[in-house]
């Protein structure tokens, strides 16, 4: 069974502060998504990373694709009360279109 | 453009009941797919068409499950006869076959309570 562990799986913080999501699996995949979802919505898509080692940057966020392609991290720096939310990571099995989804990560930035 | 669409946006039934969920991806997407997020695990996968056809279904949890997309437009997922460990959120998501990083598109999905 492929699993994709997500972490921390809920996290409070101030405003202001850094933080850092981590997606990790023993599978390779082809790629991998992260999105964010609000309550009553379907996931939206943040960004899709290719490339072992590949670093995009969308405004404060900051994300990394392992070397391996086995594993992902997203940093979100100067946190601020709309990145509120669940965060998913989802990787592309080799070979397929399925998506294996981690657990989420509930964010909850205080003002 | 419109998004991915899915009607019901809830559902509660009584077990044994038979339901219909559908799913309007984004036109002219030819991939469609069927996720499922039971109360407090992951999203999981269900199945994935390619147009009409069904490129892997081996997400789906049993034969009680059913999904079709004739004509490769709307896809329906029907459980018939529901069970308790049926209820759940469940999402459609689509994407373009020419998109090489295959943006996927989520509804907003169904919320289906079984009792």
């Amino acid at each position: 069974t492929q699993l994709l562990e997500q972490s921390p799986q809920f996290l409070s913080i101030q405003e202001g502060e850094n933080l850092t999501v981590y997606c990790n699996s023993s599978s390779v995949f082809s790629s991998l998504q992260w999105y964010r979802q609000e309550p009553g919505e379907g996931p939206v898509l943040l960004v899709t990373v290719v490339t072992g080692g590949e670093v995009k940057k969308l405004k404060r966020l900051t994300f990394q694709f392992g070397d391996a392609r086995k594993d992902s991290s997203l940093h979100i720096t100067a946190a601020q009360p709309g990145d509120t939310g669940l965060y998913l990571c989802a990787g592309e099995l080799l070979g397929t279109y399925k998506y294996i989804f981690g657990t989420g990560t509930r964010l909850k930035v205080l003002a | 453009e419109a998004g991915v669409t899915q009607f019901p946006s809830h559902s509660v039934i009584e077990k044994g009941q038979t339901v219909t969920l559908r799913c309007d991806p984004i036109s002219g997407h030819d991939n469609l797919y069927w996720y499922r997020r039971v109360m407090g695990k992951e999203i999981k996968f269900l199945l994935h068409f390619v147009k009409e056809s069904k490129q892997d279904e081996s997400g789906m949890p049993n034969n009680r499950f059913l999904a079709e997309r004739t004509g490769g437009t709307y896809s329906t997922l029907k459980v018939q006869p529901a069970e308790l460990e049926d209820s759940g959120v469940y999402f459609c998501a689509s994407s373009s076959l020419s998109d090489r990083n295959e943006k996927l598109f989520f509804g907003s999905g169904t919320q289906l309570s079984v009792l």
